[in-house]
């Protein structure tokens, strides 16, 4: 079974700056994919990032980036440029490629607020 | 394009009563995940359905049941419920996804509370 850790229930960061939010996981499979979601208060869960594990190359989207360390299970997503619309709940997740079901595993999440 | 929608936004339900929820997935989507959110944690995964049949299970007891029908549309029934059973409930569709990755589209969540 796989596990994912968000260990920063809160974090703050002022508007313009950068934060990294932490993850790390615990999985024997060599297979998978990892995910960065984004739950605004309005709750619809919208994906931010994905990196698959079979890539070295980090995955970046526009001010979303991730620091993705294989060895370490370790998927940390760094957010430049903070805006007042990044202000949501994230979370770290874990999707096991193959057959079968494609079913996510989630963190517990980070409760980000950006400050004016 | 429409997106995932899901039905009711909210719902009070008392212990032992049973429950229907309803999802409509994206356009062109045969494929509906449900997961569970309970309030101050990650989503956890109840079941899925590809093409009406059930394509994976989570650690959820069988009071906990769904159905796909041939417009891709779900729904989760949940039996005798318990107060533990107050969640978020969360559908998300993807397109066909055996063997390769697809994205999962979530809904907005269907919040359940069990008095």
């Amino acid at each position: 079974a796989q596990t994912v850790t968000q260990s920063q229930p809160e974090m703050s960061v002022q508007e313009a700056e950068t934060v990294t939010l932490s993850c790390t996981y615990d999985t024997s499979e060599n297979n998978y994919y990892l995910f960065w979601y984004k739950q605004p208060p309005s709750r619809q869960m919208i994906l931010v990032i994905r990196q698959e594990a079979y890539k070295q190359q980090n995955a970046t989207e526009n001010r979303f980036s991730v620091n993705f360390q294989k060895a370490a299970k370790s998927f940390s997503l760094k957010i430049s440029d903070s805006q007042l619309g990044d202000t949501a709940m994230y979370f770290c997740a874990f999707m096991k490629r193959g057959a079968g079901s494609y079913q996510l595993t989630f963190g517990k999440g980070t409760k980000l607020s950006v400050i004016p | 394009e429409t997106g995932v929608t899901q039905s009711p936004t909210h719902l009070i339900k008392t212990r032992g009563q049973q429950v229907t929820l309803r999802c409509s997935s994206q356009s062109g989507h045969n494929t509906v995940s449900w997961y569970q959110q309970a309030l101050g944690q990650g989503p956890q995964f109840i079941f899925q359905y590809y093409r009406e049949e059930e394509n994976g299970r989570g650690n959820f007891p069988p009071r906990f049941s769904g159905l796909q029908f041939p417009n891709y549309s779900s729904e989760l029934n949940v039996n005798a419920l318990e107060l533990d059973d107050s969640a978020l409930y969360l559908c998300a569709s993807s397109p066909q996804l055996i063997r390769s990755y697809n994205e999962q589209f979530f809904g907005p969540g269907t919040r359940l509370t069990v008095l």
